[in-house]
């Protein structure tokens, strides 16, 4: 099974701030990793998918990078709606798996 | 508007069973593949089964295999999620999830629905 390790648990971070996430693949996913954001009592809902595409409706302030092991989601300037809990899962082998989530919280 | 709307959850002892149910609309059904995946209270996310859109494919987790079963009934745009010898560990919300045209990856998501397994 594919190990998503996601860092850090918890960013503290002002709205208007620019927010890095991390997710590492215990082994190489290609460019098959997705980002989700969960708010508190929703639904997750999807962000990016194939490492680096933005889904329908996305704002441009999130994107995505990385390949194999690493990847990176960036928040460019955050606004008050994107403090939520991340996170990142696999689509390179059965089982799909996702990373334990990074919550991102108000300082 | 695509929705996905899960009913069948509750509270059940352990070893028993449910049956869950997603009702789609909104889109295409039988053109995409389906997927739950389950939430523990105050815990992360977890795959638990993927269908393919024909309902000729299933996937399950190693932890539910041979105890939860996966199937669609395209002409009623149902999924479905029959789990039986239900365990404590089992517990949580449960989300039915349609997946990308692209594959795998989940873009719309119902509200879920709890199940909880306690005597």
């Amino acid at each position: 099974e594919i190990v998503l390790t996601q860092s850090p648990a918890t960013l503290s971070l002002s709205p208007g701030e620019r927010a890095t996430l991390s997710c590492r693949a215990s082994q190489g996913v290609g460019s098959y990793l997705a980002w989700y954001q969960q708010r508190p009592g929703q639904a997750p809902r999807l962000l990016m998918y194939a490492a680096s595409n933005r889904a329908t409706g996305i704002p441009a302030r999130f994107s995505g990078s990385g390949s194999g092991t690493d990847f990176t989601l960036t928040i460019s300037s955050l606004e008050p709606e994107d403090f939520a809990v991340y996170y990142c899962q696999q689509r390179s082998d059965w089982p799909r798996t996702f990373g334990q989530g990074t919550k991102l919280e108000i300082k | 508007e695509v929705q996905l709307l899960e009913s069948g959850g509750g509270l059940v002892q352990p070893g028993g069973s449910l049956r869950l149910s997603c009702a789609a609309s909104g889109f295409n059904f039988n053109n995409y593949a389906m997927s739950w995946v389950r939430q523990a209270p105050g815990k992360g996310l977890e795959w638990v089964s993927t269908i393919n859109y024909s309902g000729s494919n299933t996937y399950y987790r190693d932890s539910v295999k041979g105890r939860f079963t996966i199937s669609r009934d395209n002409s009623k745009n149902t999924l479905y999620l029959q789990m039986n010898s239900l365990r404590a560990e089992d517990t949580a919300v449960y989300y039915c999830a349609k997946e990308l045209e692209t594959c795998c990856y989940f873009d719309y998501w119902g509200q879920g629905t709890l199940v909880t397994v306690s005597s």
